[in-house]
């Protein structure tokens, strides 16, 4: 049974640059949550995905937008890249069927220049 | 708003010293208090979900407790392999399941 997979694992991008990352949930869950960990922090809330809409947001500006698809996967968009969205971006996913334990991928490694 | 203040920043342990992480929540609502593990360069490992006042869990030479401020991360004669850095979090009534608020960790290191 796979977990969370997200990819790519690290990217580098410019300074205004836009990116995409992109979550699988474990198998069986349908809700998606993002989060950002900055180097020696915890991860902080981006937003929450079910049945294709957004279902709660955390403190972070339009530029963090994200979707969810039909079969429960999700991407993450960041636009006008700034040095401080340097971080590791985590998926995290949860199945009503399998309690409220909620698991999170490995992320994924941004460093913007 | 929800805080979560994790106690000591950094813990160094000599293997099969025991000692505990603390972790002080404030949350008008609780819904439940989650530890995570979290080795360098990866993402959270799930260990545990403490519902109410009182509850206890454990998990190999982890146990985790709860009271109405803080919960405590009891670990009990630890090996090397233990070294991580450890994540208590907070889920509020009123939020969705998938939102927590996380501390800022514990950095763990134990010596053989």
């Amino acid at each position: 049974d796979a977990g969370v997979t997200q990819s790519p694992t690290h990217l580098i991008k410019t300074r205004g640059q836009q990116v995409t990352l992109r979550c699988s949930p474990k198998s069986g869950h349908d809700t998606v949550s993002w989060y950002q960990q900055a180097l020696g922090q915890g991860p902080q809330f981006i937003f929450q995905y079910y049945e294709e809409e957004e279902r709660q947001r955390g403190n972070f500006p339009d530029r963090f937008s994200g979707h969810q698809f039909p079969n429960y996967s999700s991407e993450l968009n960041v636009n006008a890249l700034l040095l401080g969205d340097s971080a590791l971006y985590l998926c995290a996913s949860r199945g009503a069927s399998g309690g409220n334990t909620i698991y999170f991928g490995e992320g994924s490694w941004l460093t913007v220049v | 708003e929800d805080q979560v203040t994790q106690s000591p920043e950094a813990l160094r342990l000599q293997e099969g010293e025991s000692s505990s992480l603390n972790c002080s929540y404030t949350v008008s609502g609780l819904r439940g208090l989650f530890w995570y593990r979290q080795d360098p360069g990866k993402g959270p490992e799930f260990l545990f979900t403490l519902y109410s006042a009182g509850e206890e869990k454990e998990k190999e030479r982890l146990k985790a407790t709860l009271t109405k401020k803080e919960s405590f991360l009891h670990i009990t004669a630890p090996k090397p392999e233990d070294s991580a850095t450890y994540l208590c979090a907070v889920q509020h009534m009123n939020s969705g399941y998938s939102t927590l608020t996380f501390g800022k960790g514990t950095m763990l290191l134990v010596s053989p």
